[in-house]
């Protein structure tokens, strides 16, 4: 009940397109879903988060959508750009005293140029 | 850059040692946990410390053991190096209650 499964594994798109990042959970009592990009050798980097009481949230060129009925939210990255190459984790999080996330085994996106 | 500092950036050490590594958290907050990523894998959770005592523990033995300090700076230990605890080693500083977790650059652990 604790896992976060995000898919696809690996995605390769052109530049400017918009690549789609899928996640689901079952642990119905998270309420915190951030998204995070990880470049390598590097620490992973807080993108966008969103709470289950809205359906949609942009920050930029990034986009998450929730869908709390089915337990899924997905990250839409717009007009992408070869910079945007990294790996993408999604993520899932109690905001209580209890508080730690369980993340996804992440998507490696390549942006052609 | 997000503020959180951590050493050493890279460690090789043998099975059966002990590693201490250290982490000093973003200005302001007060809650650091610590993140074990394997090659190819996402973060796995180990601990979560709070007002210097331990808040949370993922699955990970008790070889597995950390510090918080009152200027909220952490250290996570691990005793009796195993090959399978080569991995880049995350720490994670946020303010209690907001949600936002802020990650290292980690260290990279190789137990040869």
């Amino acid at each position: 009940q604790q896992q976060v499964k995000q898919s696809p594994q690996s995605l390769i798109v052109q530049k400017g397109g918009i690549p789609i990042i899928n996640c689901a959970y079952e642990n119905t009592a998270f309420d915190y879903f951030p998204w995070y990009q990880q470049f390598p050798g590097k620490g992973p980097a807080l993108l966008i988060a969103i709470r289950p009481d809205v359906s949609e949230k942009k920050e930029g060129r990034f986009t998450i959508s929730f869908n709390k009925s089915a337990k899924q939210f997905s990250l839409h990255i717009m007009d992408s750009q070869p910079g945007d190459s990294a790996t993408y984790f999604c993520a899932a999080g109690r905001m209580d005293s209890s508080y730690k996330l369980i993340f996804g085994s992440g998507t490696r996106l390549l942006v052609r140029p | 850059e997000t503020g959180v500092t951590q050493s050493p950036t890279h460690l090789i050490k043998t099975r059966g040692q002990q590693v201490t590594l250290r982490c000093s958290s973003q200005s302001g907050h007060n809650t650091v946990s610590w993140y074990q990523q394997a090659l190819g894998q996402g973060p796995q959770f180990i601990f979560q410390y709070y007002r210097e005592e331990e808040n949370g523990r993922g699955n990970f033995p008790p070889r597995f053991s950390g510090l918080q300090f009152p200027n909220y700076s952490s250290e996570l230990n691990v005793n009796a190096l195993e090959l399978d605890d080569s991995a880049l080693y995350l720490c994670a500083s946020s303010l209690k209650g907001s949600g936002e977790a802020f990650f290292g650059q980690g260290t990279r652990l190789t137990v040869v």
